[in-house]
């Protein structure tokens, strides 16, 4: 199966820097690659995705990178605010294959006043 | 604003009790899943539902079992929990199987003494 491998545990940035956290996937059949956020105490909630027919997809502060050949995306924040202090996950997932998402292990982001 | 709704929040039992989570989502979605989460933060699927139908089983010891009424609802029992069932488990749901965005509840953590 689909394994994702989230290279940074943590990183530390000051406020108004930023911010790149990398992944890697194994499944060149993988096609869909989410981000997630987790607060402290909170539950996940959505932030960005990107899909395998574009390498580049921006959000106000948040652009995903997805480079196939090297089965490698990121997700670069801009600005960083406090409150983008979390942990960030990223996944993967083939189409056709029940939402199965394969989540990395997670990469927990302080973002310093 | 939280349309994934779990209950109970938190639990503490003893090994070899039962314990159920149950999970409820307002948004009208066909397939719902629950994920464990654990001390690493680590996350794994254990199974989704769609439209009432089991869809993805993975490999989780036998004395977990899945429970859907309708499409809103998907409940997870354990029989005899064990000290490493002690985690949080996750409820989302998604519009559908093709691997869109996940909706993620707020969680149930359960301690297992």
């Amino acid at each position: 199966g689909e394994k994702v491998e989230q290279h940074e545990s943590t990183l530390s940035v000051r406020e108004g820097d930023s911010a790149v956290i990398n992944c890697t996937y194994t499944d060149t059949a993988s096609s869909y690659f989410p981000w997630y956020k987790q607060e402290a105490g909170k539950s996940l909630h959505f932030v960005i995705d990107i899909r395998s027919n574009v390498d580049r997809k921006q959000s106000q502060r948040l652009t995903v990178l997805l480079d196939k050949k090297a089965k490698r995306f990121s997700l670069h924040i801009t600005a960083t605010q406090p409150e983008d202090s979390a942990i960030y996950f990223c996944a993967a997932s083939g189409q056709g294959t029940g939402s199965k998402l394969s989540f990395g292990k997670g990469a927990k982001l302080t973002v310093s006043p | 604003e939280t349309a994934v709704f779990q209950t109970p929040n938190y639990h503490v039992t003893q090994v070899g009790n039962e314990v159920s989570f149950n999970c409820k989502q307002t948004l009208g979605h066909d397939t719902m899943y629950w994920y464990k989460q654990d001390s690493k933060k680590l996350l794994k699927i254990m199974f989704s539902y769609n439209n009432k139908q089991l869809i993805v089983n993975e490999t989780v010891p036998r004395r977990f079992s899945p429970q859907s009424s309708d499409k809103a609802h998907l409940n997870l029992r354990i029989k005899s929990v064990e000290p490493e069932d002690s985690a949080v488990y996750l409820c989302a749901s998604s519009t559908d199987i093709s691997g869109n965005t996940l909706y993620f509840g707020e969680g149930s953590r359960l301690i297992v003494v």
